[in-house]
């Protein structure tokens, strides 16, 4: 199993650009979610997904989109990027809905908005 | 909302020593789970241990422990003789019952020196 992969490793965008972050995950998991990760603040949660179909908000949504549509691929969308969105980005899955299971992250991907 | 306080931002010890790694949360809950995670300077994280709230009882894990205590909302871990390769950022989390909103630390960044 490759587990969680995601492409592409690094971007560098202007302001206003857009693009698609890459996340598949090849163990069957229903469960699949979108973090940030920025210097002394942890990990946040940006959207996350229960199953093909079914998306949610996170804590920090807002310039972001997500879609669902096969249980494998759960890709994340910045529309219009702005320099506050220069973060690392790491995709998660997990076996089930709900928290209660162990998350695998993917490599993650480290985005640059000038 | 759920909250993680790791008030220790960075640790720096000798190889051989022993460290605490502090966590602290809050919840409203009385069912929810508790995670540590480890991120090595190659950047993915590494799933250490989940415990659930009902479970009060300490692990060990070879040279790792994890002290729970719900009379004081924390959940520390512990490293034994510490070695070089435990240099790590580490994470502990935090999520409630059934909500997906997993919620981190800002972590305690760990070195360990030879």
């Amino acid at each position: 199993n490759a587990g969680v992969t995601q492409t592409p490793k690094f971007q560098v965008l202007k302001t206003g650009q857009s693009m698609t972050l890459q996340c598949a995950q090849d163990m069957n998991h229903e469960y699949m979610s979108w973090y940030r990760q920025d210097p002394g603040m942890g990990l946040r949660l940006i959207h996350y997904s229960v199953g093909a179909g079914i998306t949610d908000q996170g804590e920090v949504p807002n310039g972001y989109n997500v879609s669902r549509s096969t249980t494998e691929d759960f890709p994340l969308r910045l529309l219009s990027a702005a320099p506050s969105q220069t973060s690392v980005y790491f995709c998660a899955s997990s076996y089930a809905q709900g928290q209660s299971y162990e998350q695998y992250f993917g490599p993650g991907t480290r985005l640059t908005v000038t | 909302a759920q909250k993680v306080t790791q008030a220790q931002t960075e640790i720096s010890v000798v190889e051989k020593e022993d460290v605490t790694l502090d966590c602290v949360y809050e919840t409203r809950d009385t069912t929810y789970y508790l995670f540590w995670y480890k991120q090595p300077p190659s950047g993915e994280l590494v799933f250490l241990i989940r415990r659930n709230s009902f479970d009060e009882q300490n692990e060990i894990s070879g040279r790792y422990s994890w002290n729970f205590q719900k009379s004081t909302s924390s959940f520390n871990f512990t490293i034994t003789a510490s070695q070089v390769v435990d240099s790590a950022v580490y994470f502990c989390a935090l999520s409630e019952g059934n909500n997906n909103d997993m919620r981190f630390g800002a972590g305690t960044r760990l070195t360990v020196k030879p």
